[in-house]
């Protein structure tokens, strides 16, 4: 089975700039997080979808942050416009909706840099 | 709000000896803790999780305990090797919370060989 991809691998873009992160999660898998590791911290929840809705979106940062996941697929992440602080790992991950809902499986990341 | 404590930050142990990471959680409504091995440039992988409703979980030379009363839970890993190098992560999980993670800070495992 495939596992839960991300896009780019690392993107660096200048302060001020719009960046779009993508995350294909496992087939089926009908919850998505997102989540965000600054250097050297925890990993921060984001976000969390079920299917294209937006069940709890009490970890974005502020209104800079969009995520949508339009036909409940695949979910992406824009930051607009992009500031020094946005930078660190995005991490996402998907969970069954029934079942072992509770283990996440995890993307690789994306390593976002605001120069 | 919510939070996961984890100690130490960095950890180094001789190959063949145990290591050991502890957490604490602040929701007494938290009841599945996973631990995660993320290997430098890969992504986190979860090795062990338990339950609420469990005290003690052990696969192979890794376990993990729970007391609930305390609201810690530690990971152990015995008979270490130096591919068990790498940063663990320890989280909470609440149904209040929907299901999302509150991670500790990670903790950096060097076994030296």
């Amino acid at each position: 089975e495939a596992g839960v991809t991300q896009f780019p691998s690392h993107s660096v873009i200048e302060k001020g700039q719009t960046v779009t992160l993508r995350c294909d999660p496992i087939s089926g898998h009908d919850n998505l997080y997102w989540y965000r590791r600054v250097m050297g911290k925890e990993i921060k929840f984001l976000l969390h979808f079920v299917k294209e809705s937006k069940q709890d979106e009490s970890g974005m940062p502020n209104n800079r942050f969009l995520a949508e996941r339009t036909g409940g697929t695949y979910s992406t992440l824009k930051v607009q416009p992009a500031e020094l602080e946005d930078s660190g790992v995005y991490f996402c991950a998907s969970s069954q909706r029934t079942g072992n809902f509770y283990e996440q499986y995890f993307g690789p990341g994306t390593r976002l840099t605001v120069t | 709000g919510e939070n996961v404590e984890q100690h130490p930050s960095t950890l180094s142990v001789q190959e063949g000896d145990s290591a050991v990471i502890k957490c604490t959680y602040s929701d007494s409504a938290s009841n599945y803790f996973p631990w995660y091995k993320q290997e430098l440039g890969k992504r986190p992988q979860l090795i062990i999780d338990i339950r609420s409703n469990v005290g003690e979980k052990k696969d192979q030379r890794i376990a993990v305990t729970l007391n609930k009363t305390a609201k810690h839970f530690s990971l152990h890993i015995t008979e270490t090797q130096p591919e068990d190098s790498a940063v663990y992560f320890c989280a909470a999980s609440s149904p209040s919370g929907t299901y999302k993670y509150i991670f500790g800070t990670g903790t950096r495992l060097k076994v030296l060989a």
